[in-house]
């Protein structure tokens, strides 16, 4: 079975731009959830898509936003970057009904803003 | 108030020895469950070990076992004979179910183990 998968793996960004990073979920898994991890930080949940909608959302501001398509993959959009949103940013799939909801993580894209 | 806890920023150990990470929680959901994972410097989270609010016994995995004590709301992980391989950073997780469990996991700040030859 594939794994999860994220593209870009870094990415270079300034400030007031958009960025759109992708996520490509493990085989058989049907939920999708972002993660932001700053530097020496654990990661913090930005929301979890199922179904293609969301479902549960974190403490982050509109200007992050997601999609999930009909094949499981995700985008998780950030408008108007701010020099805070400098982070490792990590996808995780899972199989929502599966007791314990155990996620699996890609190895992330990290994103730095100037 | 933080919801995970993990009071070791860095642990140094010596190769083949047993270490234990700690970690505390906090919830009044009576139904929660407990996660660890380790991320090495590659950047990927990795699933060691899962513990459930009402199961009855101590969860274990290969190498890997969770001392839970669920009065004290401790979820210790305990790596038996360390290896090399084992020098990463640990997070401990925490995700509530009876909200439908879909707000995510909360993660603790980590600790960053070191297992030295």
């Amino acid at each position: 079975e594939t794994g999860v998968t994220q593209s870009p793996t870094h990415l270079i960004k300034t400030r007031g731009q958009q960025v759109t990073l992708r996520c490509s979920s493990q085989s058989g898994h049907n939920t999708v959830s972002w993660y932001q991890q700053a530097l020496g930080q654990g990661p913090q949940f930005i929301f979890q898509y199922y179904r293609e909608e969301e479902n549960g959302r974190g403490n982050f501001p509109p200007r992050f936003s997601g999609l999930q398509f009909p094949n499981y993959s995700s985008e998780l959009n950030v408008n108007a970057l701010e020099l805070d949103d400098s982070a490792l940013y990590l996808c995780a799939s899972s199989l929502q009904g599966s007791g314990a909801n155990v996620l699996t993580f890609g190895a992330g894209s990290r994103l730095t803003v100037l | 108030a933080q919801k995970i806890t993990q009071t070791q920023p860095g642990m140094f150990v010596q190769e083949k020895e047993a270490v234990t990470l700690d970690c505390t929680y906090d919830t009044s959901d009576p139904s929660y469950g407990l996660f660890w994972y380790k991320q090495p410097s590659s950047g990927e989270m990795i699933f060691l070990i899962y513990q459930g609010s009402y199961d009855q016994q101590n969860a274990t995995e290969g190498r890997y076992s969770l001392n839970f004590q669920k009065a004290r709301k401790s979820a210790n992980l305990v790596i038996s004979a360390s290896q090399l391989g084992d020098s990463a950073m640990y997070f401990c997780a925490m995700r509530e179910y009876s909200g439908g469990g879909a707000d995510g996991l909360t993660f603790g700040k980590g600790t960053h183990l070191i297992i030295q030859p």
